[in-house]
């Protein structure tokens, strides 16, 4: 079971907007940077958000991210069909040494 | 354009060995950490293992120290991950991927390993 929780599915209707928490503590969230990464089915996963709240090229603007603390939030504005899709947080662990991905979370758009 | 494609996937009976390998192109390999991790089915991803871009360090996931070995050869622009005692529990997609501490910003297609009598 992985150190860091996300709850495991959000579900919104097109144009809403949906947050996805990720919790983890001192050791991996509150002092590293965080990711997010967006695994559509079948595919593999893809960067989505990179050191807490930075946008590779070509991710839209509607998703953003954020950390407080021992946690972070992706949030996903204007929800669209395409982004259903497994999101997951992560982050390097300074006690485990090694890199941590969050539970995973479902998101579906009703 | 970076390119990430892995091979050595396969069926392996419990106790087996694999060894796994990640061809990269479109970008200058030792200037970059790399990683393993893999996703077991219907499950979410699972780091396994990381490399640096000399390949003088590396990190691995409690579940597979000892078991599982990552090196790369950097005239061959390959990831290796060497994998010994299989289990069942090691079935999984495994991916590779560019980035170690973090910002996994490319990753493979990913190989098929199954661990089974």
């Amino acid at each position: 079971q992985s150190v860091v929780t996300q709850p495991p599915s959000a579900s919104g209707t097109p144009g809403q907007r949906v947050t996805i928490s990720c919790s983890g503590s001192t050791a991996n969230i509150e002092s590293k940077a965080v990711d997010w990464y967006q695994q559509l089915p079948g595919t593999a996963p893809k960067v989505l958000i990179y050191s807490n709240n930075q946008r590779p090229s070509g991710v839209p603007d509607r998703f953003s991210g954020s950390k407080s603390g021992t946690s972070a939030s992706l949030a996903i504005s204007g929800l669209q069909s395409e982004d259903e899709a497994d999101y997951y947080c992560a982050a390097w662990d300074d006690s485990l040494n090694g890199y941590v991905f969050g539970t995973g979370t479902k998101v579906t758009v009703l | 354009e970076v390119q990430l494609l892995e091979s050595g996937g396969g069926l392996v009976q419990p106790g087996g060995s694999l060894r796994l390998s990640c061809a990269a192109s479109g970008f200058t390999f030792s200037n970059y950490a790399m990683s393993w991790v893999r996703q077991a089915p219907g499950k979410g991803l699972e780091w396994v293992s990381g490399i640096s871009g000399s390949g003088g360090s590396t990190h691995y996931a409690d579940p597979v120290k000892g078991r599982f070995t990552i090196s790369r050869d950097i005239s061959k622009n390959t990831l290796y991950l060497q994998m010994n005692s299989l289990r069942a529990e090691d079935t999984a997609v495994y991916y590779c991927a560019k980035g170690l501490y973090g910002d996994y910003s490319h990753w493979g297609l990913g190989t098929l390993v199954t661990v089974s009598s």
